[in-house]
């Protein structure tokens, strides 16, 4: 799976958009963004994932560039509750072979007041 | 209703002693995983399995161990041979076929070695 480089931490005001960057210059044709977010002490949550076309969901947007080189999650509205750690991920989706699912150290999202 | 269940949420126990983790999913997917979390630390991956009776390692297996006899369950034995096992533990499933195989991951075990 493709390594992906993402800020250490972010801070957002409530209500506002939070847009949370996402380089995966390494990326193959056959790999899927994924984001997931974590918070504090619960498992990680699945987000939305995308493969080169940008997406929406109730919980977010993804915006993928047209060289897939790099993504950008949009939370459109931020709120207290957002405030996680989002991780961004690549892998292969539907391979039939279960991939190492490999997570980096993800961006700490502080949404404040 | 459908779900990845961890248990216990909290364990302890005396340095030396093996410990097994239990992992258990109703969603019928065919991949399991477990993952090592550190205070402040991203989470990393120790074995994973995508069918039973198999299973691979991830990128710090020493010192874990694993089996898949049933689809339903993937348990993680800490053993003594690991060195730092006090740690917040995650498992994860996900389905191998289609588009739709994010992962789900469990509420996780923090094991407390003292």
């Amino acid at each position: 799976d493709a390594k992906t480089t993402q800020p250490t931490s972010m801070d957002c005001a409530e209500g506002r958009a939070a847009n949370l960057p996402c380089n995966h210059s390494t990326i193959s044709g056959n790999e899927y963004v994924y984001w997931y977010r974590q918070i504090h002490s619960q498992g990680p949550q699945y987000i939305i994932h995308g493969l080169k076309n940008n997406e929406t969901n109730e919980m977010a947007s993804l915006i993928i560039t047209e060289d897939r080189k790099s993504s950008t999650l949009i939370l459109p509205h931020a709120t207290l509750r957002d405030t996680a750690v989002y991780y961004c991920i690549v892998r292969v989706a539907g391979s039939g072979t279960a991939s190492k699912l490999t997570f980096g150290t993800g961006t700490r999202l502080q949404v404040t007041l | 209703d459908g779900g990845i269940t961890q248990s216990p949420k909290y364990l302890f126990r005396k340095e030396g002693q093996n410990v097994t983790l239990s992992c258990e999913q109703n969603l019928n997917h065919d991949a399991m995983y477990w993952y090592r979390q550190d205070p402040g630390q991203g989470l990393r991956l120790i074995y994973y399995s995508q069918i039973v009776n198999d299973f691979q390692k991830g990128d710090i297996a020493e010192g874990y161990s694993v089996s898949r006899e049933k689809k339903e369950s993937f348990p993680l034995t800490v053993t003594s041979a690991q060195k730092n096992p006090t740690a917040f533990y995650l498992c994860a499933s996900s389905r191998l076929q289609g588009l739709i195989t994010e992962a789900f991951f469990g509420q996780g075990t923090r094991l407390t070695v003292v």
